[in-house]
């Protein structure tokens, strides 16, 4: 499985937008990349998934370059609300049966 | 609330008791995932079914631990002679078959072992 990179922490203010990159190297042909959010005391949310170019839903953007070595993963005007921890995974769909978190990016939003 | 439910949310026991924890997935979802999360780190996956079948089990999940998925619906994770290493964030996971990497977690069991 590719192993992923990504900050270990991040600080923003409400209203900016934040934009989170992960590097994966080693990605697979046929490999995806899912982000996850994580609350304290919650388990973790899908946020987002792609394969390439660019990805974008109600919550957020997915920015996957040609190369697929890195994405980056945009949050339009952040709230405090969404002070969280960000996972980026790499895996392919067959195997996506188990996914493989690293620590993840600590996202701290202030007012 | 149609989501994922996890029961005991919390759970204190003594060194080398066992424990049973039981997750309710979403009613259609046929795969259903066990994993541990400790402070500070990512979940860590344990196990996971299709339907009834266990079709694979981490080296995490030591002989200790089963899991269990009688008919399907409903699965238990039972930890026995717990140990202070086993005190963690117990999650599961649930999914269809065509949209694996989208798992929708439940809230999870903490787990303290004294």
């Amino acid at each position: 499985l590719a192993k992923t990179t990504q900050p270990i922490s991040m600080d923003s203010y409400e209203g900016q937008e934040v934009n989170i990159t992960c590097s994966h190297n080693n990605i697979a042909t046929n490999d995806y990349i899912t982000w996850y959010q994580q609350f304290p005391s919650q388990g973790p949310r899908f946020i987002i998934q792609g394969y390439k170019t660019k990805v974008k839903n109600e919550v957020a953007s997915l920015f996957i370059p040609a190369d697929r070595k890195s994405s980056t993963l945009s949050l339009p005007r952040v709230s405090l609300s969404d002070t969280a921890v960000y996972y980026c995974l790499v895996g392919d769909m067959e195997y996506g049966n188990k996914l493989v978190f690293g620590a993840g990016t600590i996202l701290r939003v202030k007012s | 609330d149609t989501g994922v439910s996890q029961d005991p949310r919390h759970k204190i026991t003594k060194r080398g008791q066992n424990v049973t924890f039981r997750c309710d997935p979403i009613s259609e979802h046929n795969r259903l995932y066990w994993y541990r999360q400790t402070l500070g780190q990512g979940p860590e996956f344990l196990t996971y079914f299709q339907n009834e079948a266990q079709l694979e089990k981490s080296r995490l999940l030591s002989d200790r631990f089963s899991a269990e998925r009688p008919k399907g619906s409903f699965s238990t994770l039972e930890i026995q002679r717990t140990e202070q290493g086993d005190s963690a964030m117990y999650l599961c996971a649930s999914s269809l078959s065509v949209t694996g990497r989208e798992q929708y977690f439940g809230p999870g069991t903490r787990l303290t072992v004294t």
